[in-house]
């Protein structure tokens, strides 16, 4: 157990409908992450928060959007959904923002399926 | 364009056998490779190596970095069917983490 917490496990949702996953990060750990995983893609990097501030952006569509609460928690916010969203959503963390020397542990992923 | 490559893509192998797995880079502002190891779940961390020639070892596992080479390879020896995973390598760059596809990797006991 990395002591990274997602939820839900598993969203089955319809096209053009909004979900929210969380995510809360280890205790003690300011950096959260989210990934997008699917089969044909591999791990893409979507976007990283650091003590509530956005620091930097990887392909994260404008449908989709994403904060980080005072207490550190983050909500990935994904709309107007298309078939082609159904993927695996990661969230990792990690004390300091990338480039130190910790590295992130991940959570168990939310799995979306949009139909 | 950042990248991270790996190969081979996949890997099929008799327990007891040792692999090579590789990992190469392009990327703007290196700072950092990860290896991680992803079963049916989350990828689990392996090893993070900052500095060239240095290898980090844990276990049957060992890794190295050559930045001259731009790339980094995981060792696995003595191979067991619960080393079956995909074995996923990561660089940062500046802000970002970059992934590779992974190298599939199917122990037969």
């Amino acid at each position: 157990d990395s002591g990274v917490t997602q939820t839900p496990k598993h969203l089955i949702t319809a096209t053009g409908q909004r979900v929210t996953l969380r995510c809360s990060p280890r205790s003690g750990d300011l950096s959260v992450y989210w990934y997008q995983q699917s089969l044909d893609q591999g791990l893409q990097f979507l976007i990283h928060y650091y003590n509530g501030e956005e620091r930097a952006k990887g392909n994260i569509l404008e449908r989709f959007s994403a904060q980080q609460f005072p207490d550190l928690h983050s909500e990935l916010n994904l709309s107007s959904l298309e078939l082609g969203d159904s993927a695996l959503y990661f969230c990792a963390s990690s004390v300091e923002p990338a480039g130190g020397p910790i590295p992130q542990y991940f959570g168990a992923g939310t799995r979306l399926s949009v139909l | 364009e950042d990248k991270v490559v790996q190969s081979p893509l996949s890997l099929v192998v008799h327990e007891g056998d040792t692999v090579t797995l590789n990992c190469s880079y392009e990327v703007t502002n290196f700072r950092s490779l990860l290896w991680y190891k992803q079963e049916k779940k989350a990828p689990t961390f392996l090893f993070m190596l900052t500095s060239s020639g240095i290898e980090k070892k844990s276990g049957r596992l060992s890794s190295i970095l050559d930045k001259k080479e731009l790339s980094s390879i995981l060792n696995i020896t003595a191979t067991q069917t619960g080393d079956s995973a995909i074995y996923l390598c990561a660089v940062v760059s500046g802000n970002q983490f970059y992934f590779g596809t992974g190298t599939s990797l199917t122990v037969i006991p």
